[in-house]
This record gives C-alpha cells, structure tokens and sequence, in this order.
C-alpha cells in the first residue's frame, strides 16, 4: 500500500534561511506525489506536483521538489524563507491512474519562520 | 473567475442525523474531489467525480455517499452522523483530474465545518 512520511511535525527556520521539508513515499512503482500549503484558518493549495518526468518540479512561490527515486523522496524547499510562508505543509501520495485523485496524505509539518 | 463556493460554511447536527454539503466547482471543471480534515486523522480522500460519476472512492463507510450534477455541481451526503464524523469537508475541482499537466491545477473551496453533537 502506498503512504507517505513526512519527517518532523514542526520545522522552525528564520527568516531568509532555507526552507528544507522532507517527505519520503512508499509505492511500489514511482507514483504522483504532491505539496499542498494550508495557511491558517484557510483552505488548501496545490503547490506542486510530479506527475511526469521532469524529476525537478518548480511550483508557486518559489518553491520546488525534487522526486529521486533511488531514496523515494520528494522534499521540498525554498532558497529564502519569508514570514508569508508560515503554514502548514502536506506531502501527498497517489497511483499513476487517469485522475490521480485518490490521494493519501502525509501527518502535516507545521513551518513557522522566525524574524 | 469565480472559485470553488461550499455551502453552508458551517453546520451543527446531533447524532443520527443526516447531512448535504454543496460544492460549486470553478466554471469549466469537470472533476471534483471531497476531503475530510480531523485534528486525529487528518487529511483524507472521500471521492471524486467527473462527469456525473465517481471516478475514485476513498475508505469510508457507505454512510457516506455523494454525486455530481450535469453543471459538475457536486453534493455529499453523510448519513446516521456520528460524533466522529465532526471535521472540516473540502471539496477541490480540477479541469480533468490531477493527472494532467502543469496547468491542470487543482482549486480548493473554503470549506464546511461539520460540528456533530
């Protein structure tokens, strides 16, 4: 079964410091995966996600992932952390079929950026 | 553009009870996708319909249940309530699924709070 692990609940940097989120998949072949921010007391973005081959995907503010296969993660980060990226981050998870919309999702890492 | 509208933003139910939440997909998506979110289980995926049929279905009971309209409107049903069934529901509507590329991103409505009592 597929799954996802997200390494530390809470992830702490200052402002201006790289913003590192780890995420590593369990599958049985390379899936979809996906980055999704959840800013307080809002709804969920779809950050980005790897649904083909380019391994390095660049999604919306300024953030990236890179999927490698050989260590099954798909870690996030960000050169230049800004106060603005202080959330809630979710790595997610599905099978390679024609919606990919049965996602499972990681715990969580709650990012908070100090000035 | 309009985005993804949930209606009603929030809701109190007692137990037994039945629940409809509403979502309104972005004009021109086809597919929408329902989530539930709980402080204990956190993220998790209910469903997903594309042209009036369920494309994906995540493991809940059968309490649960849903649909699609003609206009991609979607509607889920949760039945007999239980106080586990207390989250935040989520609805998000894509073009054509999360499979595309770059551009078939996926758009999240706000929510609805489900309190169950």
């Amino acid at each position: 079964a597929q799954s996802v692990t997200q390494l530390g609940s809470h992830v702490s940097v200052s402002e201006g410091a790289l913003v590192l989120l780890r995420c590593n998949y369990s599958s049985s072949v390379p899936p979809y995966l996906f980055w999704y921010v959840q800013y307080p007391n809002q709804g969920l973005q779809l950050l980005l996600k790897y649904t083909s081959a380019a391994t390095l995907v660049k999604g919306i503010n300024g953030f990236e992932a890179e999927f490698k296969k050989s260590e099954t993660s798909f870690h996030l980060t960000k050169p230049s952390a800004h106060m603005s990226d202080a959330a809630e981050y979710f790595c997610a998870v599905s099978d390679r079929d024609s919606s990919a919309s049965k996602i499972i999702f990681g715990s969580g890492t709650r990012l908070s950026i100090r000035p | 553009k309009a985005g993804v509208t949930q209606t009603p933003r929030y809701l109190i139910k007692t137990r037994g009870q039945q629940v409809t939440l509403s979502c309104s997909p972005i004009s021109g998506h086809r597919s929408v996708s329902w989530y539930q979110q709980t402080p204990g289980q956190g993220l998790q995926f209910l469903f997903e319909y594309f042209s009036e049929t369920q494309r994906n279905k995540g493991n809940f009971p059968g309490r649960f249940s849903g649909r699609q309209f003609s206009n991609s409107r979607s509607e889920m049903n949760v039945s007999t309530l239980e106080l586990g069934d207390s989250a935040l529901y989520l609805c998000a509507s894509t073009p054509e699924g999360l499979a595309g590329g770059s551009t078939d991103t996926q758009y999240f409505g706000p929510g609805t709070r489900l309190t169950v009592l």
